[in-house]
């Protein structure tokens, strides 16, 4: 039973554009999110996190959104850069603390 | 303190028999998880431990496969009898009880192919 879905399996984007990557959940109960990313042959890497009590949360070129009546989110990246190119995962966690990974989006940043 | 370490990176075994990885979390982190990964998919929880205890196994967990903790610092993943459907990457995660346990640091993987 999949709860976490990242319906866009890949992303093109040209450099110095804005990268939105969406993911979607259906447990109620997460509370806590987060997007890693990932490059061949790495272990995910964390890149930011939201609480379910807020609805964005901003570190430097990454901001996460968060919409608990749609239970969607989303991780904008401004400007992208060839080194966001890589595949990233939304994770969603209730207070169990286990990790509820999607199936990851690949993104490709075209200079 | 170099981050979570897994050990071996790749394994290649032939159906039928046993492997165990293992895994250092980072130094100072409490929990301990275990992920399996598949092509095309996101990590799948395990199990995870808390110290040395084994708090929550998943039903994929089966009987075959075996987690410990001794002493609450490295953990070992024991996969008895393997079958081809266990090849995979096996990640391993640590956090700290904090008030950010819920960020899981990972460590690179083990890659296993059962031929």
């Amino acid at each position: 039973d999949q709860q976490v879905k990242q319906n866009s399996p890949s992303l093109s984007v040209q450099e110095g554009r804005i990268s939105i990557l969406n993911c979607d959940y259906t447990n109620s109960m997460f509370d806590y999110f987060l997007w890693y990313k990932k490059y061949p042959a790495e272990g995910p890497t964390f890149l930011i996190s939201i609480s379910s009590i807020k609805d964005k949360n901003e570190d430097g070129r990454f901001t996460v959104f968060l919409n608990k009546s749609a239970k969607h989110l989303s991780l904008h990246i401004v400007p992208s850069q060839p080194g966001d190119s890589a595949v990233y995962f939304c994770a969603a966690t209730t207070n169990d603390y286990k990790l509820s990974f999607g199936a990851g989006t690949t993104v490709t940043v075209r200079a | 303190d170099t981050g979570v370490s897994q050990n071996p990176r790749h394994k290649i075994t032939k159906r039928g028999q046993n492997v165990t990885f293992r895994c250092d979390p980072i130094s100072e982190h409490n929990r301990l998880y275990w992920y399996r990964q598949t092509l095309g998919q996101g990590p799948e929880f395990l199990t995870y431990f808390q110290n040395e205890a084994q708090l929550e196994k998943s039903r994929l967990l089966s009987d075959r496969f075996s987690a410990e903790r001794p002493k609450g610092s490295f953990s070992t993943l024991e996969i008895q009898r393997t079958e081809q459907g266990a090849s995979a990457m096996y990640l391993c995660a640590s956090s700290s009880l904090s008030e950010n346990s819920y960020e899981q640091y990972f460590g690179p993987g083990t890659r296993l192919t059962v031929t």
